[in-house]
C-alpha cells in the first residue's frame, strides 16, 4: 500500500541555519504531496503542497519540490527562526480513480527545535 | 470565518465504556475526516463522510464509527474503550475534492483508565 517514510527527529538547529526534511513516498497512483505542520497543543496546519511532478510548493519561507524520478518531497528553509520549532508531517493524498479522496498517509514526522 | 471546532477538548473514560466526539467543520465544507494520533502509531486515517455517507474508512475495527449530519458536523463513536484507544483524535474538514487543503481542530485528547 502507499506510504511515507520521513527522517527522524528531533532535528535541532540554530537560529539562521539552513533545515533539510527528507521525506520519500510509496504510491501506486498519482498523488498529491503535502507537508503539514503542528505546534504544541494544536491540530495540524497545511504549510506548503504540490499536485504533480516537478511542482514546488512555497510558504513562509519553507520550499519542497515534487520529484517523481526520486518518489521524494523533501522539505527546505534557508534560514530557520525559534518561531519554526514544531513537528512537520510529510502526507499523500490519493487520486480520486485511486478512491483517495481525502484519506491522507502520513509519515512518522519530525519534530523540529530552534535555539537562539 | 470560524475555523474546525472540535469538542470536548479532553475526556477521561474508563475501559468498556463508549464515548462520543463531535466536529464542526468550517462554514461551506462538505467533507468531515477523523485521524486518530499516538506516539506509537502516529496519525492514522479513521474516516471520512461527505454530505452524510461515508465515503472512505481505515482500517479500524468496528467499534470506531461516526456520522454525520445534513449541517455537515460529525460525531465519531469508540465502544468498549481499550486503553489502546488513548490517542488524540483530530477532525479535519474541506470541500470534498481529492487532494484538496484539509483543515484541520485541535482535536480531542482521550485518555482511557
Amino acid at each position: 500500500g502507499d506510504s511515507v517514510t520521513q527522517m527522524e527527529g528531533p532535528v535541532t538547529l540554530s537560529e539562521e541555519a539552513f533545515l533539510t526534511i527528507n521525506c520519500t513516498y510509496t504510491a501506486t497512483g498519482y498523488p498529491s504531496l503535502f507537508w503539514y505542520v503542528q505546534y504544541p497543543g494544536e491540530g495540524l496546519q497545511l504549510l506548503l503542497k504540490a499536485t504533480k511532478a516537478d511542482d514546488k510548493g512555497s510558504n513562509k519561507g519553507f520550499e519542497a519540490t515534487y520529484r517523481k524520478e526520486t518518489t521524494s518531497f523533501h522539505l527546505e528553509k534557508g534560514s530557520v527562526q525559534v518561531s519554526d520549532s514544531a513537528v512537520y508531517f510529510c502526507a499523500l493524498s490519493d487520486r480520486p480513480f485511486s478512491g483517495g479522496y481525502n484519506k491522507l498517509i502520513f509519515g512518522a514526522g519530525t519534530r523540529l527545535a530552534v535555539h537562539p | 470565518k470560524a475555523g474546525v471546532t472540535q469538542t470536548p477538548r479532553y475526556l477521561i473514560k474508563t475501559r468498556g465504556q463508549q464515548v462520543t466526539l463531535s466536529c464542526s467543520p468550517i462554514s461551506g465544507h462538505r467533507s468531515v475526516s477523523w485521524y486518530q494520533q499516538t506516539p506509537g502509531q502516529g496519525l492514522q486515517f479513521l474516516f471520512e463522510y461527505f454530505s452524510e455517507t461515508q465515503r472512505n474508512k481505515g482500517n479500524f475495527p468496528g467499534r470506531f464509527s461516526g456520522r454525520q449530519f445534513s449541517n455537515s458536523r460529525s460525531e465519531m463513536n469508540v465502544s468498549t474503550l481499550e486503553l489502546g484507544d488513548s490517542a488524540l483524535y483530530l477532525c479535519a474538514s474541506s470541500l470534498g475534492e481529492s487532494g484538496e487543503k484539509l483543515f484541520f481542530g485541535s482535536g480531542t485528547q482521550l485518555s482511557v483508565l
